[in-house]
């Protein structure tokens, strides 16, 4: 159980342009889920967090408006970069919890090339 | 921000051997918890350590803790080829009721068939 899926898995696209990535917890509800940034053998960065029916969190840093999260539902949360640059090429990740639960769930990961 | 520290950054053993990582965190925390990270791939929890337990098994991993030096190690008995991957350590601070996880920098262990 506790299976987080992400789509998509990999996405080329075009400066200037936005992309959205899925988060879905698939057999539990998620009352919050996280969105990661990780670099090339570097270590996972928390850009936010998010609660379901919420504003997202963002942790210092993270431009809330180039970055925007949405938590509509409990099973759900989405990523959209917008106005995409080289510089956002990365792999995100998101992963969910569900209260009383200290673990995290976490999905398979996109990896965003910007051109 | 990332709190932690982990040793070594690299670690290559023979099938067989163990594998020993350290992590050292900064805060006082309410647990400390090991993922793995296959290469591309998202993180799979490995094993939880409260801050009140000193340590703990689960299966080949034994998990150790000591909050006086803040440090906390993962060993891996009888390493297999398989057990080749990132390991990091996550820390989740006190107070824990936003339940965000903080990430050490990770140790890439290879595991030599």
């Amino acid at each position: 159980g506790a299976v987080v899926s992400q789509h998509p898995s990999w996405v080329i696209c075009k400066s200037g342009t936005s992309v959205k990535i899925e988060c879905r917890s698939l057999d539990f509800q998620a009352t919050t889920m996280f969105w990661y940034r990780q670099f090339p053998k570097q270590s996972l960065m928390l850009m936010a967090t998010s609660n379901e029916g919420s504003k997202a969190t963002y942790e210092q840093g993270v431009e809330k408006d180039k970055f925007l999260i949405n938590h509509a539902s409990l099973t759900l949360s989405t990523l959209t970069v917008t106005s995409a640059h080289p510089e956002d090429s990365s792999f995100y990740i998101c992963s969910a919890t569900f209260q009383g639960y200290n673990e995290q769930f976490f999905g398979p990961g996109t990896r965003l090339t910007v051109l | 921000s990332q709190q932690g520290e982990e040793d070594p950054q690299a670690l290559s053993i023979q099938e067989g051997e163990n594998a020993t990582m350290n992590c050292s965190y900064k805060t006082s925390i309410n647990n400390l918890q090991w993922y793995r990270q296959n290469s591309g791939r998202g993180l799979v929890h490995l094993i939880l350590i409260r801050s009140n337990e000193r340590e703990k098994h689960s299966g080949r991993l034994r998990v150790t803790l000591d909050t006086s030096k803040k440090s906390s190690s993962l060993l891996i008995t009888a390493s297999r080829a398989a057990d080749t991957a990132s390991y990091f350590c996550a820390t989740a601070s006190l107070p824990s009721s936003a339940r965000q996880l903080t990430f050490g920098s990770g140790t890439q262990l290879t595991v030599l068939p």
